[in-house]
């Protein structure tokens, strides 16, 4: 069964900081890994990454991938109230495409 | 614009009863997935259909039943047998492609 932990479970920050959220995996024939952000509702899709060691980076967001040693983290630099949300991370393997998240890691930034 | 509705997006029901949650995609995708939510929790499956007519449980399907008679259409009943039904339910389809899941706005349940 694949399996998915995020750590940690929540954090408290100030506007300014700099954030770094884990996502470790066990996966069967690990496809992909995707990180999203929950604001309210549905889940927004932040990177998709499939390659160890190749950054992705989207404005002060950036997520990096070892498939050695099973993790990803998702940096955020300079947080803002705005980047307050759970982030969830999910394992794609290749027997189909279903989606395994972790339980996510909420994230408050205070002003 | 093509895209993922669930409604109702509130729902309040009293236990014991049944109740459908719906979900409706425009986006020609042929795989459609029902996830739990509980609070401060991830999302789990609780059934998926990769193609019309057929479909499979996943991790959470006790207590839940779903159907695909057309590709757009992806109901979720959730029946009197679950025995914890309050949570948030997120519907999503799939192009197949690794990123391609787009996701709906969710439906609230509560059982009072």
């Amino acid at each position: 069964e694949d399996k998915v932990v995020q750590s940690p479970l929540s954090l408290v920050v100030h506007e300014g900081d700099t954030v770094t959220l884990n996502c470790s995996y066990e996966v069967t024939n690990f496809r992909s890994l995707l990180w999203y952000k929950q604001e309210k509702k549905a889940p927004t899709f932040l990177f998709m990454l499939t390659s160890s060691g190749i950054e992705k980076k989207s404005g002060r967001l950036s997520s990096i991938l070892d498939k050695k040693e099973l993790f990803s983290i998702l940096n955020i630099t300079a947080t803002q109230t705005g980047d307050s949300a759970v982030y969830l991370c999910a394992v794609i393997n290749n027997a189909g495409n279903m989606l395994t998240f972790g339980g996510g890691t909420r994230l408050m930034v205070k002003p | 614009d093509g895209g993922i509705t669930q409604s109702p997006k509130y729902l309040f029901r009293k236990e014991g009863q049944n109740v459908t949650l719906s979900c409706e995609q425009n986006l020609n995708h042929d795989a459609m997935y029902w996830y739990r939510q509980d609070p401060g929790q991830g999302l789990r499956l609780i059934y998926y259909s990769q193609i019309v007519n057929d479909f499979q449980k996943g991790d959470i399907a006790e207590g839940y039943s779903v159907s695909r008679e057309k590709k757009e259409s992806f109901p979720l009943t959730v029946t009197s047998a679950q025995k914890n039904p309050t949570a948030f339910y997120l519907c999503a389809s799939s192009t197949g492609k690794p990123g391609g899941y787009t996701f709906g706005s969710g439906t609230r349940l509560t059982v009072v």
